[in-house]
């Protein structure tokens, strides 16, 4: 069974330093990976995803990850945040073939981002 | 519609009560799924269907949890003789084959 870890609960980082969220998966292929975010109060918002090719993933609001076979890993990482960042992220990892949807997607616990002023 | 519609949005009811959860999907998408997040928790999946199966129901937490799906489109989740833990927030999410899913803002069940 596929399964993901988020090792951090919180993270707190300075407005305009860079992060990196870490995210290690468990799947017997391939999977489909994906970083969403959730504002409070606000549904879940699909930051970035990796199927397939270029290792390296771009997404909205200025995020990217990098997917590392080796490592089980998809980070996600942003050069320099800002205030309206501080969300809980959640990764996930989805099957192959269905778009992480033959049995629907397998979701990290999340990690809190606070920034600080 | 432009995105998944949950209905409702909020709802309290008292414990031993039945509830009815509502989820529109994004217009054309076969897959739709049930999650549940509890406070401090991550996200539990619950079901899935294609079309109007649901081939995996293993996340489904007991036998007082049901989902149908009728004419591809619209999905009930029904809790029944509700309990104070199943209290939490319910995401409903489609997709169309191969592509990501797409959440709805949720509904909020308090038990009390």
């Amino acid at each position: 069974a596929q399964s993901v870890t988020q090792p951090d609960i919180h993270i707190t980082v300075s407005e305009g330093a860079s992060l990196e969220l870490r995210c290690n998966y468990s799947y017997g292929a391939t999977p489909y990976l994906f970083w969403y975010v959730q504002s409070p109060g606000q549904g879940l918002q699909l930051l970035l995803k990796y199927f397939s090719g270029d290792t390296l993933v771009q997404g909205i609001k200025g995020f990217e990850a990098e997917f590392k076979r080796s490592q089980s890993s998809f980070n996600l990482r942003k050069p320099s945040v800002h205030w309206s960042d501080a969300a809980e992220y959640f990764c996930a990892v989805g099957a192959v073939g269905s778009g992480g949807g033959a049995d629907g997607l397998t979701f990290g616990k999340g990690t809190h981002l606070i920034i600080q002023p | 519609g432009a995105g998944v519609s949950q209905s409702p949005s909020n709802k309290v009811t008292e414990k031993g009560k039945d509830v009815e959860l509502r989820c529109d999907p994004i217009s054309g998408h076969t897959a739709l799924y049930w999650y549940r997040q509890s406070l401090g928790q991550g996200l539990e999946f619950l079901i899935y269907f294609q079309g109007n199966s649901a081939p995996d129901k293993s996340g489904l937490p007991s036998d007082r949890f049901s989902a149908e799906r009728t004419g591809g489109s619209v999905s009930t989740l029904t809790i029944q003789r509700t309990q104070q833990e199943d209290s939490a927030v319910y995401l409903c999410a489609s997709s169309s084959y191969g592509k990501e899913a797409f959440f709805g803002q949720g509904t909020r069940l308090t038990v009390v």
